[in-house]
C-alpha cells in the first residue's frame, strides 16, 4: 500500500480532458514539499512530467499541467492522444520515512 | 546527452549478492545525488535509495536498510548498488536516475532503461 493513494485507473476519449489526484499527508505533500509527475509508457523509461508541482520540463507538451492544495495534487492531460496511454506516477519526500515515496500508480486508457 | 546505463542484473538465489552498477556520461556526476529506484513484476515504482554528490551521506527505503548499499566513484562517473541477503520480494526493474532540486524536493530524472533482478531458488 502506497503512502500516496492515486486512483487505480482513468480513461477518456481522444481530445477529452482526464485528471489523475495524489493524495497524501501531514508528513509529505501536507508538509510543503514538492510533488513530482512521471510517464511511464509501454517498454520504456519512465519520463519527468512535472517537477515542482507545476513546472514542465522543456519537450514536455503544454497538455500536462500539475496544480498542488494542502495535502493533494493533481495531474490533467487535456487534449488526450493515444499516445498518451500508460502509467502515471505522483512522488514527494516524506519526512517520517526520510525518502521518497511514489503513488501506487494511474493507468490512462484512451477509449 | 545525459545518459545512464545499468548493468550487472541477474538471477540470484534468495540470500545471495549482487551488485549493480551505473555508467554516467553528459553532465557534471559529481554534483548530483544519484538515486536507485526499482519496479517488481505488475507494481508500481519505488524509491530504494539516495546517495548525496560527495558520497558521505546515504538513505534507504525501510524494507533494504542493513542489506543493500548505496555508493559512488566521482573519478570514474559511476553509481552502484550493493544487494547482499537477497529475498524474492527483491525481484524487479532497478533504475539508475539523476536527483534533481535537492535532497528534500528532488525529483528524478534521468532514468536509465533499467537492469533486471530476479530472486529465485
Amino acid at each position: 500500500q502506497s503512502v500516496l493513494t492515486q486512483p487505480p485507473s482513468v480513461s477518456g476519449a481522444p481530445g477529452q480532458k482526464v485528471t489523475i489526484s495524489c493524495t497524501g499527508n501531514s508528513s509529505n505533500i501536507g508538509a510543503y514539499y514538492d510533488v513530482h509527475w512521471y510517464q511511464h509508457l509501454p517498454g520504456r523509461a519512465p519520463k519527468l512530467l512535472i517537477y515542482g508541482n507545476r513546472h514542465r520540463p522543456s519537450g514536455v507538451p503544454d497538455r500536462f499541467s500539475g496544480s498542488k492544495s494542502g495535502t493533494s495534487a493533481s495531474l490533467a492531460i487535456t487534449g488526450l492522444l493515444a499516445e498518451d496511454e500508460g502509467d502515471y506516477y505522483c512522488q514527494t519526500h516524506d519526512s517520517g520515512l526520510s525518502g521518497s515515496v511514489f503513488g501506487g500508480g494511474t493507468k490512462v486508457t484512451v477509449l | 546527452e545525459v545518459q545512464l546505463v545499468e548493468s550487472g542484473g541477474g538471477l540470484v538465489r534468495p540470500g545471495g549478492s549482487l551488485r549493480l552498477s551505473c555508467a554516467a556520461s553528459g553532465f557534471t556526476f559529481s554534483t548530483y545525488w544519484m538515486s536507485w529506484v526499482r519496479q517488481a513484476p505488475g507494481k508500481g515504482l519505488e524509491w530504494v535509495a539516495n546517495i548525496k554528490e560527495d558520497g558521505i551521506k546515504d538513505y534507504y527505503v525501510d524494507s533494504v536498510k542493513g542489506r543493500f548499499t548505496i555508493s559512488r566513484d566521482n573519478a570514474k562517473n559511476s553509481l552502484y548498488l550493493q544487494m547482499n541477503s537477497l529475498r524474492a520480494e527483491d525481484t524487479g526493474l532497478y533504475y539508475c536516475v539523476r536527483d534533481g532540486g535537492g535532497s528534500y524536493n528532488n525529483w528524478f530524472d534521468p532514468w536509465g532503461q533499467g537492469t533486471l533482478v530476479t530472486v529465485s531458488s
